[in-house]
């Protein structure tokens, strides 16, 4: 079955280099999610779009911004990246209608020197 | 504030012992709930998920999980554990129906041969 694709899946930048992260969701899902995970800790929740309108913002810094486009994959950007931006970024996408089980791709990991 | 409490940030069984992985949300309604295992570099995969229906939830890989109101938990067990369950488990809660997950700080399951 297709999965959600992330890509890439390693970026390294330097500090207040900007970074774009793609997602992928899986076919037909409708909602996609962006999560952080950094070094040893639990992922935190940044946007979600649903049918491409935000849906909901968690602890997302005023340096990133995300859409979500028609073919419903979706664009985290950073910018001004920080050391304290390295970490595991994951998106998410779901079926509203299902409960909103969530299925995970398999991150991105970022690297800001 | 809403947070979700996974007890035990380490917990190592041998290898055909049962498995308890105990997690506590923190509301008088019931919200959705989520396991999640992640093993080394990968991303979460969901391993059972509890939305209203049944109170006690079956997931892949013999794991289940009972959902307790009175309690406000929804502990993960497995009746023998296998080398391969060795990995980070993540218990999640939607707490707004919405599809945002608020995740524990994870527990990480060692097998012991």
């Amino acid at each position: 079955a297709a999965g959600v694709i992330q890509s890439p899946r390693h970026l390294i930048k330097e500090k207040r280099e900007t970074a774009t992260l793609k997602c992928y969701p899986i076919p037909r899902h409708d909602t996609v999610y962006w999560y952080q995970q950094g070094p040893g800790q639990d992922p935190q929740f940044l946007i979600s779009f649903y049918e491409k309108m935000q849906s909901d913002k968690g602890s997302i810094p005023d340096r990133f911004s995300a859409q979500q486009f028609s073919d419903y994959h979706s664009e985290l950007n950073m910018s001004s990246l920080e050391l304290g931006d390295s970490a595991l970024y994951f998106c998410a996408s779901s079926l509203a209608k299902s409960s909103y089980e969530q299925y995970f791709g398999p991150g991105t990991r970022l690297t800001v020197t | 504030a809403q947070s979700v409490t996974q007890l035990g940030s380490h917990v190592s069984v041998s290898e055909g012992a049962l498995v308890l992985l105990r997690c506590n949300y923190s509301s008088s309604v019931p919200p959705y709930l989520f396991w999640y295992v992640q093993y080394p570099n990968q991303g979460l995969q969901l391993l059972l998920k509890y939305t209203s229906a049944a109170t006690l939830v079956k997931g892949i890989n013999g794991f289940e999980a009972e959902f307790k109101k009175s309690e406000t938990s929804f502990h993960l067990t497995k009746p023998s554990a296998h080398m391969s369950d060795a990995a980070e488990y993540f218990c999640a809660v939607d707490y707004n129906q919405g599809g945002k997950l608020i995740f524990g700080q994870g527990t990480e399951l060692s097998v012991k041969p």
